[in-house]
């Protein structure tokens, strides 16, 4: 398997543009999470999806950020207009997640993607 | 409130003596606690799982950690460090009321000197 995949790997861009994360999980996989790592705040969840339907948004800094799944093997991380504190290095990661939800849900991480913001 | 603290942010030792990085958790529930490493302009990578079987627990690279519940803690362990050990380290707690979420701790970074 290729594990998470995501792409870009690295991002430059200038404040205002939109930027467009993307995420390719684990083949089978049912749960895929978005994390946002900086120095400041460590990593932090953003949202997660369950079977492609968002569960819980209430990581998203403010509504410039935005996230889809359409299918169980693709989600977009779009954050629109970007500012520069917004620069870090964002994480895809998925799982298997069992019915009923299990404490045990071992998370499998992309390499990150580097966004900078000038 | 699950929580995970990681008692030091950094910690440095020579090539071939032990390591240990602590962690405590607080949690009302059954957790399940992992330690991730993080390589520099890398992945995280899961180094090891705690999931209410053998308190001790093995992982990769020669890494163990040990389950204490009347402490609350899941300290990470190495026999003898390694150069290629350095990076940074995350305690991770998951139990019921996250709903199987992943909380982080703030992260340890291990430095190795030759």
């Amino acid at each position: 398997d290729a594990g998470v995949i995501q792409s870009p790997r690295h991002e430059v861009t200038e404040m205002g543009q939109e930027v467009t994360l993307r995420c390719k999980p684990i083949s089978g996989h049912n749960s895929l999470f978005w994390y946002r790592q900086t120095m400041m705040r460590g990593l932090e969840l953003l949202i997660y999806f369950n079977n492609n339907v968002p569960i819980d948004d209430s990581g998203m800094p403010e509504d410039r950020f935005s996230a889809k799944m359409p299918n169980a093997s693709f989600s977009t991380l779009k954050i629109q207009p970007s500012e520069p504190r917004d620069s870090a290095v964002y994480f895809c990661a998925s799982s298997l997640r069992s019915v009923p939800l299990s404490s045990y849900n071992e998370q499998f991480f992309g390499p990150g993607t580097r966004l900078t913001v000038l | 409130a699950q929580s995970v603290t990681q008692l030091d942010s950094h910690v440095s030792v020579s090539e071939g003596t032990p390591v240990l990085l602590r962690c405590n958790y607080s949690s009302s529930y059954s957790p399940s606690l992992f330690w991730y490493v993080q390589h520099p302009n890398k992945g995280l990578q899961l180094l090891l799982k705690y999931t209410s079987a053998a308190t001790l627990v093995k992982g990769i690279n020669g890494f163990e950690a040990e389950f204490k519940k009347s402490e609350t803690s899941f300290h990470l362990t190495k026999p003898s460090a390694h150069m290629s050990d350095a990076a940074e380290y995350f305690c991770v707690v998951s139990d019921q009321r996250s709903q199987g979420n992943l909380i982080f701790g703030k992260g340890t970074k291990l430095s190795v000197k030759p």
